[in-house]
């Protein structure tokens, strides 16, 4: 099945510095959503977007649905040691009753 | 909230025992699906189901089968269970609605001896 190209695989950073992390695909998608998971545990929804241009917050995380439908990006701001984890991004195809497309993650280790 | 329940958080087989996942929402959700997560490959998607006694394969199938006898619960089963079926099992569920997002559950950590 299809997969999303998710970058980087891994980051190592500081406490307090900025991180930011992207999908992209060579297909059209309808929607965009970036989870987190905690190791050991399932995969929690951080935001979903729904339109092209799309820019939406959610406290320290910013992400944005690309014009062209083919790419997203996940910004952290201040990134604080509870962040550690695995970031997913996740795509639907076409509306409706289609699965979801998974990029294969990003693994984000914090440095204190 | 969305809750989504795996009736196993860890568990041991031998090869070849029938081995069962459970999965429960409690959303009312139409969709339910079935990923395991292996290091390196992400999330994989196994099966899925619309509706209750629907399924479909999704991209690794094989060894596996689903049960949707009711809308809230939707089952895992792996026949006979191999070694390379080791894996982090996921259950999530979405309602049919268009553009709407999924809730995954714990995870059930299986391993196959």
């Amino acid at each position: 099945g299809q997969q999303l190209n998710q970058s980087p695989q891994s980051m190592f950073i500081q406490e307090g510095e900025d991180v930011s992390m992207n999908c992209t695909s060579s297909s059209i998608f309808n929607t965009w959503l970036w989870y987190k998971q905690d190791p050991g545990e399932g995969p929690v929804l951080l935001i979903a977007l729904y339109k092209a241009g799309e820019l939406t917050s959610n406290g320290r995380l910013t992400a944005q649905f690309g014009i062209t439908r083919k790419d997203s990006f996940l910004n952290i701001s201040a990134s604080i040691p509870s962040d550690v984890g695995i970031y997913f991004c996740a795509g639907q195809l076409h509306p409706g009753n289609t699965p979801l497309v998974f990029g294969k993650g990003t693994r984000l280790s914090v440095i204190a | 909230d969305v809750k989504v329940t795996q009736s196993s958080r860890y568990l041991v087989k031998r090869t070849g025992e029938k081995v069962f996942l459970e999965c429960v929402q409690d959303m009312d959700h139409e969709n339910m699906f079935w990923y395991r997560q292996d290091p390196g490959l992400g999330l994989r998607l196994i099966y899925f189901s619309y509706d209750v006694k629907m399924k479909e394969k999704g991209d690794i199938p094989e060894g596996y089968s689903v049960s949707r006898e009711k809308k809230e619960r939707f089952s895992l089963i792996l026949e006979s269970a191999s070694t390379n079926q080791t894996s982090m099992y996921l259950c999530a569920t979405q309602t049919g609605a268009s553009g709407n997002t999924i809730y995954f559950g714990e995870g059930s950590w299986l391993t196959v001896v």
